[in-house]
């Protein structure tokens, strides 16, 4: 089956510390992924997305970066945190051979810049 | 431009009333249509979606929605509300022609079904 896993599910870190939130996903190839910021516990900001190992798109200019090193695999990463990157993260993926296609989304990391 | 708006920001209900989330879009060519629901901290769960064919899609928790092409519209009901619907809830729309990767969003609509 189709899994997709996101860590950690919490997370406190001062401001100006690094950030790398990681996400995979099992049972499919070649997924198209996705990193979204969710704020205030309301509408979805599409962060970056990837339709490839290496292949990054960024929505956003910003302080965030991201990496697919792997097929299967996704991080998000910063090198120095600000207040602002507050925020309920989601990582999600529309499979090659999916016939949903739509997007599977992971459980969220809530993190909290202190 | 693509566009999906979710105009009400929020929902109350009964428990045992139907419900209405109302959704409308805006792209070009046939749209690919879907509603998510997210509980508090959670991840978004997908809950039905229209390609195409019947313009009444059953979704999952006795969710379903209604394609309207005219009024370009996909609301999503539920005959009889539960408490446990209580969350906030996502339409988004996809254009269905070429290399598009990327859904669009609605801001969401927080439903609350009370007992």
């Amino acid at each position: 089956s189709q899994t997709i896993h996101q860590w950690p599910a919490t997370l406190v870190q001062p401001v100006g510390s690094p950030l790398s939130l990681e996400c995979t996903v099992e049972g499919t190839s070649n997924p198209n992924l996705y990193w979204y910021r969710q704020a205030a516990g309301r509408g979805l900001q599409l962060l970056f997305y990837s339709v490839g190992i290496g292949q990054i798109s960024s929505e956003v200019p910003q302080n965030l970066s991201a990496s697919r090193p792997q097929d299967r695999q996704f991080i998000l990463s910063s090198k120095k945190l600000l207040l602002s990157d507050s925020g309920f993260y989601l990582c999600a993926w529309r499979g090659g051979t999916d016939n949903n296609y739509g997007y599977t989304f992971g459980s969220g990391t809530r993190l909290t810049v202190v | 431009a693509q566009s999906v708006a979710q105009p009400e920001d929020q929902v109350n209900v009964a428990e045992g009333n139907p419900l209405t989330v109302k959704c409308t879009y805006s792209v070009s060519g046939n749209p690919y249509l879907f509603w998510y629901v997210q509980y508090p901290n959670r991840g978004l769960q997908f809950l039905l979606k229209y390609i195409t064919g019947d313009n009444l899609v059953k979704g999952s928790y006795g969710f379903e929605a209604e394609f309207n092409k005219s009024q370009t519209s996909f609301h999503l009901k539920k005959p009889s509300a539960l408490v446990s619907d209580s969350a906030l809830y996502f339409c988004a729309v996809r254009h269905n022609a070429g290399n598009n990767r990327k859904l669009i969003w609605g801001l969401g609509t927080s439903l609350a079904v009370n007992p």
